[in-house]
């Protein structure tokens, strides 16, 4: 079974900084794709940025960036020019490239960003 | 698009009642997740269904969780009996089929067993 650990429970920056947050994840699949999802204190699960594995390009959404390390099993997400509304919890997720059936989404335990003014 | 849509928003029961949560998808999705989040076990998938069919509960916790989808517009998750071990924020969420979708998640419904 496929797992996802987020190894930093908490992290803060200051406004404007650049910060990472970390991923790793176990699979044996060569196919696959992998999110990160904020989740801000209304709770609402909102999706950041999204990587298939067949990529190599990492993805790019705004101030949002991946680095993905296939081989290494690592996914992590900058934040540049931090803004006091991307504070949240983070979550790395990972799912099967598996065309029917599974659709699971496979969640990390999350990393809480503070934003520092 | 209104998105997906979770009702109600919060719900206060006292153990040993029933309590049913609701999920419209977005229109047009075929799979729809029902996930529970909580501090101990994080976010969790209960079940799923593709065109109202369930596909996969094995994380449904015990025969008193219960999910139904009578429709591609609607899903129920029943708890009978609720016991406080239950409390804990429930997500809906709805996709498109093909390994490229993404899932979109309703705003959540806080339940608190008391």
């Amino acid at each position: 079974a496929q797992t996802v650990t987020q190894s930093q429970p908490e992290m803060s920056v200051q406004e404007a900084e650049t910060v990472t947050l970390s991923c790793t994840y176990d699979t044996s699949e060569s196919d696959y794709y992998l999110f990160w999802y904020k989740q801000p204190p209304s709770r609402q699960m909102i999706l950041v940025i999204r990587q298939e594995a067949y990529k190599q390009q990492n993805a790019t959404e705004n101030r949002f960036s991946v680095n993905f390390q296939k081989a290494a099993k690592s996914f992590s997400l900058k934040i540049s020019d931090s803004q006091l509304g991307d504070a949240a919890m983070y979550f790395c997720a990972y799912r099967s490239e598996i065309i029917q059936g599974a659709q699971k989404l496979v969640f990390g335990q999350g990393t809480r960003l503070t934003i520092n003014p | 698009d209104a998105g997906v849509i979770q009702s109600p928003r919060h719900e206060v029961t006292e153990m040993g009642q029933e309590v049913t949560l609701r999920c419209k998808p977005i229109s047009g999705h075929d799979y729809l997740f029902w996930y529970r989040q909580t501090m101990m076990r994080g976010l969790e998938l209960l079940i799923y269904f593709n065109n109202n069919v369930p596909i996969d509960d094995s994380g449904m916790p015990e025969d008193r969780f219960s999910a139904k989808m009578p429709n591609a517009s609607f899903s129920t998750l029943k708890i009978q009996p609720s016991e406080p071990r239950d409390s804990a924020v429930y997500f809906c969420a709805s996709s498109l089929s093909g390994g490229r979708q993404t899932q979109y998640f309703g705003p959540g419904t806080r339940l608190l067993v008391l």
